[in-house]
C-alpha cells in the first residue's frame, strides 16, 4: 500500500520569507510517481510539479523549488520569498501505475501555509 | 473555460435523499476519477474511468454510491439514501495519457 504524510499540519509566515513544506512517502513499487498540488480557498486542486522515481534530479521554477531525495524517500516543496497568494492547503501526492493506465493518486493531509503582509 | 466541470457546486440535501453529482472532464482526457475529500483531510479515491469502462472502485464507494460515464464523456456520481457521513467534498479529475490529473472544483455535499 501506498502512504504520503505531511508532518507540518500549518505552517505561518510572514511575506518575503521562504518556507519548506514537507514530504515523506511509502510504496514498494520501484516506479513511482510523486506530485505536489496546490488547493486555493476556491477549492480546486492545482497541479504544480510531477516527479518519476528514475528522476531525482531537483528542479526550479520561479519561486518555488522541490528536493526529491529516495534515501530518504522525501520530496519537499520550497517556496522562496513567500506571498500572501501562495496561502492554501498544499498537498504532496503519489501515484503508482495499476490496471494498465490507473494512476490514482494517494494523498497527504495537507498542509496549511499562511502568509502574512 | 476549458478546464474540469462539477455541477452543482454546492448541495444541501436532508438525510435519506438521493443525489446526483454531474463532472464534464476535458474534452480529450479520456480517464476520469471520482475522489472524496473531507475537512482537514487529503482527497480519497472513489472509482476510475477509462473512456466508459469503470477499472476500478474503491472500498469507500459503499452500494449507496454509482458512477458512470456513458460514450466516456461526461460522468455522474450518485448517492442513494444519504447519510451524515456522507458530507464531503466529492472531486472529479480527467487526464490525457500523461498521468497529471486536473480536477474540477469540486461539488460540496452538506447532509442534514
Amino acid at each position: 500500500a501506498q502512504k504520503v504524510t505531511q508532518a507540518q499540519t500549518e505552517i505561518s509566515v510572514v511575506e518575503k520569507e521562504d518556507v519548506t513544506l514537507d514530504c515523506v512517502y511509502e510504496t514498494r513499487d520501484t516506479t513511482y510517481y510523486l506530485f505536489w498540488y496546490k488547493q486555493p480557498p476556491s477549492g480546486e486542486l492545482v497541479f504544480l510539479i510531477r516527479r518519476n522515481s528514475f528522476d531525482e534530479q531537483n528542479e526550479i521554477s520561479g519561486r518555488y523549488s522541490w528536493n526529491f531525495q529516495k534515501s530518504t524517500s522525501s520530496f519537499n516543496f520550497t517556496i522562496t520569498a513567500s506571498q500572501v497568494v501562495d496561502s492554501a492547503v498544499y498537498f504532496c501526492a503519489l501515484s503508482v501505475l495499476r490496471g494498465g493506465s490507473n494512476y490514482k493518486l494517494t494523498f497527504g493531509k495537507g498542509t496549511l501555509l499562511t502568509v502574512n503582509p | 473555460d476549458t478546464g474540469v466541470s462539477q455541477d452543482p457546486r454546492h448541495k444541501i440535501t436532508k438525510r435519506g435523499q438521493n443525489v446526483t453529482f454531474r463532472c464534464d472532464p476535458i474534452s480529450e482526457h479520456n480517464r476520469l476519477y471520482w475522489y472524496r475529500q473531507t475537512l482537514g483531510q487529503g482527497p480519497e479515491f472513489l472509482t476510475y474511468f477509462q473512456n466508459e469502462a469503470q477499472l476500478e472502485k474503491s472500498r469507500l464507494l459503499s452500494d449507496r454510491f454509482s458512477a458512470e460515464r456513458p460514450k466516456g464523456s461526461f460522468s455522474t456520481l450518485e448517492i442513494q439514501r444519504t447519510e451524515q457521513g456522507d458530507s464531503a467534498m466529492y472531486l472529479c479529475a480527467s487526464s490525457p495519457e500523461l498521468f497529471e490529473a486536473f480536477f474540477g472544483q469540486g461539488t460540496r455535499l452538506t447532509v442534514v
